[in-house]
């Protein structure tokens, strides 16, 4: 079993909608979760964080974890062509030092 | 992306050859990360780093690979006698703590492929 469980998708919805993307995690020592997202042959661009259980609002994005769960969602509102990439979720906590497990990765498609 | 500054972008080696991967972390950033990326896979930590020092290769493969940050220029992760499986996306983060507080930047990467 993987530490960090993604669904790679492609996940395909009309411009306008509401899209959210989920990863599911084994480790209960992880508390600090972020999203990024990944352009085609760009790095990974920093678009949430957030420490611990609750949500994070940013703009048409909304992070939400549920550590009881191990499970935590990214929502984009009013989603815009723009927004086609890969969506990765990524986690760490002070007991893993300083490295970051990354889920596989969400392949996101708007179409306009 | 985010001021983390990495080449070549693109690195073309045949099986044997040494490559070399270099990375200027963002302005004020002194704490370092390489993840490597495979196709359809997400990023797999390989080491982290600080000045002059290692302080996590937890990641890295025992054998033909080494990561450097010296006291003046960039990080440099070095892949010794490279062959068909080193073929990857290659991409390096700075935070400026190294506490998993701190958000890591990540460059554009560099796609290293063996011929």
């Amino acid at each position: 079993q993987k530490e960090v469980e993604q669904d790679p998708g492609p996940l395909s919805v009309p411009e306008g909608a509401i899209v959210s993307l989920n990863c599911t995690y084994s480790n209960s020592a992880f508390q600090y979760f972020m999203w990024y997202r990944q352009y085609s042959r760009k790095g990974p661009e920093l678009l949430m964080y957030t420490y611990s259980s609750g949500n994070k609002e940013d703009g048409r994005f909304t992070a939400q974890v549920d550590k009881s769960s191990k499970y935590i969602s990214l929502f984009i509102r009013d989603s815009q062509p723009s927004d086609s990439a890969t969506y990765l979720c990524a986690m760490g906590d002070m007991e893993y030092g300083n490295k970051l497990v990354f889920g596989a990765g969400t392949i996101l498609r708007v179409k306009s | 992306n985010a001021g983390v500054m990495q080449n070549p972008r693109h690195l073309v080696r045949r099986r044997g050859q040494e490559a070399r991967l270099r990375c200027s972390p963002m302005k004020g950033h002194s704490h370092v990360y390489w993840y490597r990326q495979l196709p359809e896979e997400g990023l797999k930590f390989m080491v982290y780093l600080q000045k002059e020092n290692i302080i996590d290769e937890s990641g890295m493969p025992k054998e033909r690979f080494s990561a450097e940050f010296p006291k003046e220029g960039p990080s440099i992760l070095r892949i010794q006698q490279v062959v068909r499986g080193d073929s990857a996306a290659y991409f390096c983060a700075s935070s400026p703590r190294g506490s998993s507080n701190q958000p890591q930047h990540f460059g554009d990467g560099t796609r290293l492929s063996i011929l």
